[in-house]
């Protein structure tokens, strides 16, 4: 069974600087799909960056990172520079070789001028 | 850029009543999938569709959901009588291919039960 686990419920930057969400996850399938969505308080679900289980490099979009470790089972997500519009929730997926994506329980991030 | 559109943005209904909460996947994505979100909780996963199929349902999705792909363009989820736990956000999502290919989300339906 696949299971995705966000440990931080809530995490504080200052503005301008940067800022790690854990993600660790698990499964038996050896393919399979790393996401992280962000949810501003209006509601949508914003795609922001994907890592394959077979990637070598971890991803890297703008001022977002996948830290992948695949030996640990974590796809931790890094923003960099952080602004005020970054203040949302983030929810980390995996999308293994079925067509279920499962999500973790998500982290609130608050960017504190 | 292209993207999910769903409609309505936000739905009442008596408890009991049949509601249908529209979609239009991106236009040359071939799976499509819904979701739903309790208020503070996380993102479930109910059910994805290809080539006019269900492929996958969690166990969320039982007798009362249906879907549908009524035209070349619409995807419908069907509730056929409401309850209040099914207050929620729904998020329809689509993707060009399946497996591990990015699924990209709608903003959203949501469904208040009362």
């Amino acid at each position: 069974a696949q299971k995705i686990t966000q440990t931080q419920p809530g995490m504080f930057v200052q503005e301008k600087e940067a800022v790690t969400l854990d993600c660790t996850y698990d499964t038996s399938d050896p393919s399979y799909g790393l996401f992280w969505y962000k949810q501003p308080s209006s509601g949508e679900m914003i795609f922001l960056i994907y890592q394959g289980s077979y990637d070598q490099q971890n991803a890297t979009e703008g001022r977002y990172s996948l830290n992948f470790q695949k030996a640990r089972k974590s796809a931790n997500l890094v923003i960099s520079a952080s602004q005020l519009g970054d203040s949302a929730m983030y929810f980390c997926a995996m999308r293994a070789s079925n067509n279920d994506m499962r999500f973790g329980a998500g982290t609130r991030l608050t960017v504190k001028p | 850029e292209p993207e999910v559109t769903q409609t309505p943005s936000h739905q009442v209904t008596q408890m009991g009543q049949e509601v249908i909460l529209r979609c239009v996947p991106i236009s040359n994505h071939l799976y499509f999938y819904w979701y739903r979100q309790i208020l503070g909780q996380k993102v479930e996963f109910l059910v994805s569709f290809y080539n006019n199929e269900i492929s996958e349902k969690s166990e969320i999705f039982d007798d009362q959901f249906s879907v549908e792909r009524p035209d070349g363009s619409n995807f419908t989820l069907k509730i056929r009588s409401t309850k209040l736990e099914d207050s929620a956000m729904y998020f329809c999502a689509s993707s060009e291919l399946a497996g591990t290919d990015t699924q990209y989300f709608g903003p959203g339906t949501r469904l208040t039960v009362l």
